[in-house]
């Protein structure tokens, strides 16, 4: 498909497990966003990427949240020893250059509980 | 510390109508504005955007509306359908220290019913 995937699509896991979500974004879009929506709430923007490099990383919770980007392309997302607050819907975009006025195309998310 | 706040949690219009959704922020900083569209267990899609230069922005049935004076924006959906039926996401971007790229701050969301 052309639009932005995201792996898996529901992931439930005991509290204190590592998790990985995966972002693959749309073909040569340079910048990806991770964003989580926790329940009830909007979505809160976690880390940017332009290529390889994340720029900002100011959203990040916590030092168990970390994410990388390989080859321009997809995005991992890897929450280590997860807690209940992680619990929540997380999201990736992903847009042609990081220009504001280029619209963010995202992805249906990854449904994250922690039993 | 809400930075945007959509303060109506749902809206319900007949078919045909207009729907008006609503949208404060307190950040200064912010200069660009967007409206998302959300079904459920689906990523949100973007609508329609304006600049802080500008007050208003129109496409097809959908227009928004900007008063930077009481930092306040609107989406306006005239006619409203019963496919327009969703949760409706305001967001803002600040350009920060001159480097201008598209992080954005979401408000909570506005589930919009529209009834046939």
């Amino acid at each position: 498909g052309a639009g932005v995937s995201q792996s898996p699509s529901n992931k439930v896991t005991e509290k204190g497990k590592d998790v990985e979500l995966r972002c693959d974004p749309i073909s040569g879009h340079t910048a990806l966003y991770w964003y989580r929506q926790s329940l009830g709430q909007g979505l809160e923007f976690l880390i940017y990427f332009q290529g390889n490099s994340a720029p900002d990383k100011s959203g990040l919770p916590s030092d168990r949240f970390s994410a990388e980007r390989t080859g321009g392309s997809v995005s991992t997302l890897t929450i280590q020893r997860t807690q209940q607050e992680d619990s929540a819907v997380y999201l990736c975009a992903s847009s042609l250059g990081a220009l504001r006025n280029q619209p963010q195309h995202f992805g249906d998310g990854t449904r994250l509980s922690i039993l | 510390d809400q930075q945007v706040k959509q303060n109506s949690p749902s809206l319900s219009v007949q078919e045909g109508r207009i729907s008006i959704l609503n949208c404060d922020y307190t950040n200064s900083m912010f200069d660009y504005f967007l409206w998302y569209k959300k079904y459920p267990a689906e990523g949100p899609t973007f609508l329609i955007s304006i600049s802080s230069i500008k007050d208003k922005n129109e496409d097809g049935r959908f227009t928004v509306f900007l008063n930077k004076s009481a930092k306040h924006l609107s989406l306006h959906i005239v006619p409203s359908q019963p496919g327009d039926s969703a949760v409706y996401f305001c967001a803002a971007s600040a350009n920060a220290g001159g480097t201008s790229y598209g992080k954005l701050t979401f408000g909570q969301g506005t589930i919009l019913t529209v009834h046939p």
